[in-house]
């Protein structure tokens, strides 16, 4: 168990540019899930996916944001136009809906994104 | 709709005292609820889950928390700090159904002074 990683750790942009984030998820875990935290804040939901259909966004997830998961394992969130108010820690979980640690989710170390 | 309330922004105690990490819940039916800790520069981990069996719930570190109904409560507890748990605690809550959806509290951050 490798845990969950995500690339890069840290993601500095200027405003206006295009930014893709890299989840890879515990080994098997059928669901896999994007939050973003601000400074001073808990995190908020996304965005989830069980296996590569991506079930439910939130409305934080404006039309710049989108999500993919196209094999059921790794995930890429994409935002597009960054703006400074999209810097944030980006944080990717996943979960297995069987065995001993059902439904946990499990967070990988973040990306923490600066938009200058 | 769920949600959690962390009563405190920060507490901070001394080396070997109790510590009461407070947080109540908003739900239409039986939560479940959860206790992460994050530490600076590290990812959330969680403490200990309530799942609607015992309301008695031990986690990882010495650390439990009791679901209380009646009081719409799941404080965190434990006996003696230490150094190590300096760190920021949230108090979560499942969205409804099966989704799995977390919400997270604002956060508790604890301090814990030689």
């Amino acid at each position: 168990d490798t845990g969950v990683s995500q690339d890069p750790r840290h993601k500095i942009t200027k405003r206006g540019q295009n930014v893709t984030f890299r989840c890879d998820p515990i080994s098997e875990h059928n669901r896999l899930y994007w939050y973003r935290q601000t400074l001073g804040q808990g995190p908020e939901f996304l965005t989830y996916f069980q296996n590569e259909a991506q079930l439910e966004k939130s409305r934080l997830l404006s039309d710049r944001f989108s999500a993919e998961r196209p094999k059921g394992s790794f995930s890429t969130l994409e935002i597009q136009r960054t703006e400074q108010g999209d810097s944030a820690m980006y944080l990717c979980a996943s979960s297995s809906l069987s065995g001993r640690h059902y439904n946990e989710q499990f967070f990988g170390p973040g990306t923490r994104l600066t938009v200058l | 709709a769920q949600s959690v309330t962390q009563l405190d922004s920060h507490v901070s105690v001394s080396e070997g005292t109790p510590v009461l990490l407070r947080c109540n819940y908003s739900s239409s039916y039986s939560p479940s609820l959860f206790w992460y800790v994050q530490h600076p520069n590290k990812g959330l981990q969680l403490l200990l889950k309530y799942t609607s069996a015992a309301t008695l719930v031990k986690g990882i570190n010495g650390f439990e928390a009791e679901f209380k109904k009646s009081e719409t409560s799941f404080h965190l507890t434990k006996p003696s700090a230490h150094m190590s748990d300096a760190a920021e605690y949230f108090c979560v809550v499942i969205q409804g159904g099966s989704q799995g959806n977390l919400i997270f509290g604002k956060g508790t951050k604890l301090s814990v002074k030689p």
